[in-house]
């Protein structure tokens, strides 16, 4: 199985910050990486599909970069609504792995 | 509009038996790949199974296989879980959400709201 590691596990900001998070995977999963966005008691909301591509209806301050194991998610700056957690999953083969979430508080 | 909507959680006895159902709407069910994914309280996202649009490809995690068994109804626009022999570990809200191919990878993009499954004695 692949396996996902996003860090930081947790981290506080403010509004109006930019919010780095990092997902790396155990092997070569080219660009099949997905981020999702959980708020409290919510579904997972998905945000970034294949790396770097924004869903539709997803605000342009969330981008993702990266390829091969090492890949990114960047919030530009931080807005109240964007406090949740994040979760990374790799689609390049199965079991569908996820990372273990990055909890993004206020400061 | 894109619509999932789990049901048939609840609690259950160790070694019990439990069957989640997903109602869908707002899209040509019998197109998609769905899957079942798992979170425990206060833990993170765990993907159970997987089940093709024609039924051709089924996979499990580990964790359940031999145990869950999945299945769908394409003419009622319905997935199911069998959960048997279920286990305290099992305990978790249950997400089914739909798997989006494209060549640039498989998303989940649309999700249920989650069904609570509760084993205890």
């Amino acid at each position: 199985d692949i396996q996902m590691t996003q860090s930081p596990s947790s981290l506080s900001a403010s509004v109006g910050d930019r919010v780095t998070i990092t997902c790396r995977a155990s092997q070569n999963i080219r660009n099949y990486l997905n981020w999702y966005q959980q708020r409290p008691g919510k579904a997972p909301k998905l945000l970034i599909y294949a790396a770097s591509s924004l869903e539709s209806g997803v605000p342009s301050g969330f981008s993702g970069s990266g390829s091969g194991t090492d890949f990114t998610l960047t919030i530009s700056s931080l807005q109240p609504e964007d406090f949740a957690i994040y979760f990374c999953q790799q689609t390049y083969n199965t079991p569908r792995t996820f990372g273990q979430g990055t909890k993004v508080e206020i400061k | 509009e894109v619509q999932l909507v789990e049901s048939g959680g609840g609690l259950v006895k160790p070694g019990g038996s439990l069957r989640l159902s997903c109602a869908a709407s707002g899209f040509t069910f019998g197109a998609f790949t769905i899957n079942w994914v798992r979170q425990a309280p206060g833990e993170g996202l765990e993907w159970v199974s997987s089940i093709s649009s024609s039924t051709n490809y089924i996979y499990y995690a580990d964790s359940v296989r031999g145990r869950f068994t999945i299945s769908r109804d394409n003419a009622q626009n319905s997935l199911f879980l069998q959960m048997d022999s279920l286990r305290a570990e099992d305990t978790a809200v249950y997400y089914c959400a739909r798997e989006r191919y494209s060549k640039e990878g498989h998303p989940f993009d649309y999700w249920g709201q989650g069904t609570l499954v509760t084993v205890s004695s």
